[in-house]
């Protein structure tokens, strides 16, 4: 089965670090575009970063210079670094599948994984 | 890019037809698509490329527009079909999303 699971969300500190981790069953990270999506409860949703095939890396302003996306092949995980971690921060993080066979668009979505910043 | 969809809630019937807008900033072509979510699921693809229907979804949905306008049209609403919609665009860097647009039951 194709599918996308998160893991690694959690409470943390205004200032704090976590990662954020997707292990992808079903298919090969490393040979597809993987993107990071999210939603504060309640509210719309925002894209965070992408990583292509190659290794080339994509932020949104908002978190440039804090969050890191990254791939581990041998795993066929994606992650999210995120350090100097801020309350706006807090939202369900999804882990998407891009597709970009004709057009992008997000194809396959993980179920989310809450991120809390908070004192 | 900004992308500006309305309206941000409609009550509507069902059986009722239902048509959501989403105007974009600047030009993205066709590089547009549009997501369903239900409360305490992720979105799922209705429409790629502004007007493809995405497999498995309902021959209802449709899709059109380039350049800046861009239509979703649900041409029959069933009961599963309330739920929050939100457009993406996808020809540049930040992608950005519309702000959604919520269905509710009339």
């Amino acid at each position: 089965e194709v599918q996308l699971v998160e893991s690694g969300g959690g409470l943390v500190q205004p200032g704090g670090s976590l990662r954020l981790s997707c292990a992808a069953s079903g298919f090969t990270v490393s040979t597809n575009y993987m993107s990071w999506v999210r939603q504060v409860p309640g509210k719309g949703l925002e894209w965070v970063s992408i990583i292509y095939t190659g290794g080339n890396t994509y932020y949104a302003d908002s978190v440039k210079g804090r969050f890191t996306i990254s791939r581990d092949n041998s795993k066929n995980t994606l992650y999210l670094q995120m350090n100097s971690l801020r309350p706006e921060d807090t939202a369900l993080y999804y882990c998407v599948w891009v597709s970009t066979v004709t057009k992008w668009y997000f194809d396959l979505w993980g179920r989310g994984t809450l991120v809390t910043v908070s004192s | 890019i900004q992308m500006t969809q309305s309206p941000s809630s409609l009550s509507a019937s069902v059986r009722d037809r239902v048509t959501i807008t989403c105007r974009a900033s600047q030009d993205i072509s066709n590089n547009l698509g549009w997501y369903q979510q239900t409360p305490g699921k992720a979105p799922k693809l209705l429409i790629y490329a502004a007007s493809t229907l995405q497999s498995g979804v309902p021959s209802g949905f449709s899709g059109s527009g380039s350049g800046t306008d861009f239509t979703l049209t649900i041409s029959s609403l069933q009961p599963e079909d309330f739920a929050t919609y939100y457009c993406v665009q996808f020809q540049s860097y930040p992608w950005t999303f519309g702000q959604g647009t919520k269905v509710e039951i009339k």
